[in-house]
């Protein structure tokens, strides 16, 4: 079966710190996404990316977040400057068309100190 | 924006159905989606329906879809203990963001 890979599994980052959070989507697939999910909380939408730019981004996504598909397979989130709340596990989702089998990967879980 | 509503828990005995609820609020939701969530582990798609369709079944899982009611629920047929974990209901129309429910804990009593 397809599926999403996130790396790492686990991070932990001193407050202020940047961090880069890896997907690697499902190869054909055309539209990406981050979610975070604070601990014990829903899970969130962040962003979604099409055609190589952010279609939808949501009020948590503010100038502290980046995303980017540097080549033919990644797909990062940058965090600039990491506070507390940001800790969450985040979970990177891909589909082929906008809306059938939409995937997730395991998720990254950044423990901000 | 889209709000969605789960129960927060649900304990069944090993053999006997599950079935876990969702309430949604935007009657403009195309997919209609159920992941699985393992303590630790990431979002597992069981199984999707489309907001044209009524009913669809996978081997033990059965969808039903009331769009007048804007009512979606999961059943599991002859539940395990393996099926201990936290299962979301989220909703989207093509393209755009989903939207989860809070997740509902069910338990299967051995």
């Amino acid at each position: 079966e397809p599926e999403v890979t996130q790396t790492p599994s686990h991070q932990v980052t001193q407050m202020g710190q940047e961090v880069i959070l890896r997907c690697v989507p499902i190869s054909n697939h055309l539209y990406f996404y981050w979610y975070r999910q604070i601990l014990g909380q829903k899970v969130e939408f962040l962003v979604s990316f099409y055609n190589n730019e952010i279609s939808e981004k949501s009020e948590i996504f503010d100038d502290q977040f980046s995303v980017e598909r540097p080549d033919g397979s990644n797909f990062t989130l940058k965090i600039r400057s990491t506070k507390l709340e940001d800790s969450a596990m985040y979970f990177c989702a891909s589909t082929l068309d906008g809306g059938t089998e939409a995937f997730f990967g395991q998720g990254t879980r950044l423990t901000v100190v | 924006g889209e709000d969605v509503e789960q129960s927060l828990f649900l304990s069944v005995r090993e053999g006997d159905s599950s079935v876990i609820n969702c309430t949604y609020t935007d009657s403009s939701s195309t997919y209609l989606y159920w992941y699985k969530q393992e303590p630790g582990a990431g979002l597992q798609l069981l199984t999707y329906i489309f907001s044209n369709m009524d009913m669809k079944q996978d081997q033990r899982l059965t969808v039903l879809l009331n769009k007048k009611d804007k009512h979606l629920s999961l059943r599991i047929a002859d539940t395990q203990t393996g099926d201990s974990a936290i299962y979301f209901c989220a909703v989207a129309r093509a393209g755009n963001q989903f939207y989860f429910g809070t997740g509902t804990s069910l338990t299967v009593i051995p």
